[in-house]
């Protein structure tokens, strides 16, 4: 089974609404990464949660970091075609360790 | 900038014929990592250099094989190529062990004919 499950699979949005991305983790959590894809390219850094209860914020994007629930969400506001792409989780699931463990993504396309 | 190139970005290969495909960064990070991904799948690690130590994950088959010449440079070979080896092959970087913010390079999507 998956380490790391994305929620949802796909999601398509008016523009201008808010949306939520989820990641879930079976295991403890020593880091948390988002990350952007376009398809038929590479992973752009969005972001990295390393405490529980951490929240970050770039521009329209925030991400949060439930360590407790091995949960974080991340939400975009007032989104813009711009923000279409695939939305990628990492984890660092074992401590002292350099790999990371990726989930599936999600699909984002947002209607103008 | 400083990045993660890969080359070729797409590269078409016949079944069984061996193929490179290359990566470079100008990071002068420590650890350069080797992922498969195939269409609507989370990326799969294959293997990682830290440093000259190389990583192989257990799962990764014997077909694939990684070489590090030095700090810049690593390269994927894959000795006989099928048609399940058809994906995007992503190189990433990061500086050491205890950070785990990596940096991709733009992928080179392998197709097996």
């Amino acid at each position: 089974s998956q380490e790391l499950e994305q929620s949802p699979q796909s999601l398509i949005v008016q523009e201008g609404k808010n949306l939520t991305i989820n990641c879930t983790s079976s295991k403890t959590l020593y880091g948390l990464y988002w990350y952007k894809q376009k398809y038929g390219e590479g992973l752009i850094f969005l972001m990295m949660l390393q405490k529980g209860g951490e929240e970050k914020s770039h521009e329209k994007i925030t991400a949060k970091l439930d360590e407790k629930k091995q949960q974080s969400s991340l939400h975009i506001t007032a989104s813009q075609p711009s923000h279409a792409g695939i939305y990628l989780c990492g984890a660092a699931l074992q401590g002292g360790s350099e790999k990371l463990v990726f989930g599936k993504g999600t699909k984002l396309t947002v209607n103008p | 900038d400083a990045m993660v190139i890969q080359n070729p970005r797409y590269q078409v290969t016949q079944f069984g014929k061996p193929v490179t495909l290359s990566c470079s960064q100008t990071l002068n990070h420590n650890v350069m990592y080797w992922y498969q991904q195939k269409s609507s799948q989370a990326p799969k690690l294959l293997f990682h250099y830290y440093d000259k130590d190389f990583n192989n994950e257990a799962d990764t088959p014997d077909n694939f094989q990684s070489r590090r010449p030095n700090t810049s440079f690593c390269f994927l070979d894959i000795r006989s190529p099928g048609l399940g080896d058809a994906a995007m092959y992503l190189c990433a970087t990061s500086r050491d062990h205890t950070v785990h913010e990596q940096y991709f390079g733009p992928g080179t999507r392998l197709t097996v004919t």
